[in-house]
């Protein structure tokens, strides 16, 4: 069975100082990493998808790495609107589901 | 690329009463339809997912039911509600690969009281 795991589960940061936040994954068979963002009563919004282990992608202040057993999102210099929660899901072996972790609660402070 | 309509944004039921939620994607064509719940400190639970019109696949036995009358129809339903079934309610879409992102529709927050 896949599973995901974020860390931590919460993450509070002054506006400028930048961190990471962690997703350890088990999966067979490696198809995808999802990174989203989601705000307080909506749905998900997708950042990133990473498919092999060295791949990195970027978007704005957020940057997205792959290994063979976990992702990190970078935030860099972050600011109050990227106070959000980050959700991490993979998808794996032969079916249509995607496995999400529960989250990382990301507050930016002003 | 996709839109996902997704109504109501908010609803109130007795436990006992029944369901229907209702969510309609624009813009693909045999989209891979997928229905989540999120409670707090659980994170995103797949509850069905629809390959097709008239398949669904449930990941969780519980009173709750899915159809897909329509392609780009998918309904969640239930005929008596529990306290348990309480949540935020995503319905969410993708073009055909598993690999492919999925898109996420705007969400219902259930309250069984």
């Amino acid at each position: 069975e896949d599973q995901v795991t974020q860390s931590p589960e919460a993450l509070r940061l002054q506006e400028g100082e930048s961190s990471s936040l962690n997703c350890s994954y088990t999966v067979s068979g490696l198809r995808g990493l999802f990174w989203y963002r989601q705000d307080p009563g909506k749905g998900p919004e997708f950042l990133f998808t990473l498919y092999s282990a060295g791949e990195e992608k970027e978007k704005e202040r957020l940057k997205a790495t792959l290994t063979k057993k976990e992702s990190f999102l970078h935030i860099t210099a972050p600011k109050p609107e990227d106070s959000a929660t980050y959700l991490c899901a993979v998808s794996g072996g032969s079916n249509y589901k995607l496995t999400f972790g529960k989250g990382t609660l990301l507050t930016v402070n002003p | 690329s996709q839109t996902i309509h997704q109504w109501p944004a908010t609803l109130v039921q007795p436990v006992g009463s029944p369901l229907s939620l209702e969510c309609t994607v624009e813009g693909t064509s045999n989209p891979n339809l997928y229905w989540y719940r999120q409670a707090a400190g659980r994170g995103l639970q797949l509850l069905f997912y629809s390959v097709g019109i008239g398949q669904i696949s449930s990941e969780v036995p519980q009173n709750l039911s899915a159809s897909r009358p329509q392609d780009r129809q998918f309904i969640l339903s239930s005929k008596k509600l529990l306290l348990s079934d309480s949540g935020f309610y995503l319905c969410a879409c993708n073009a055909g690969q598993v690999q492919e992102k999925l898109f996420f529709g705007s969400g219902t927050q259930l309250s069984v009281l």
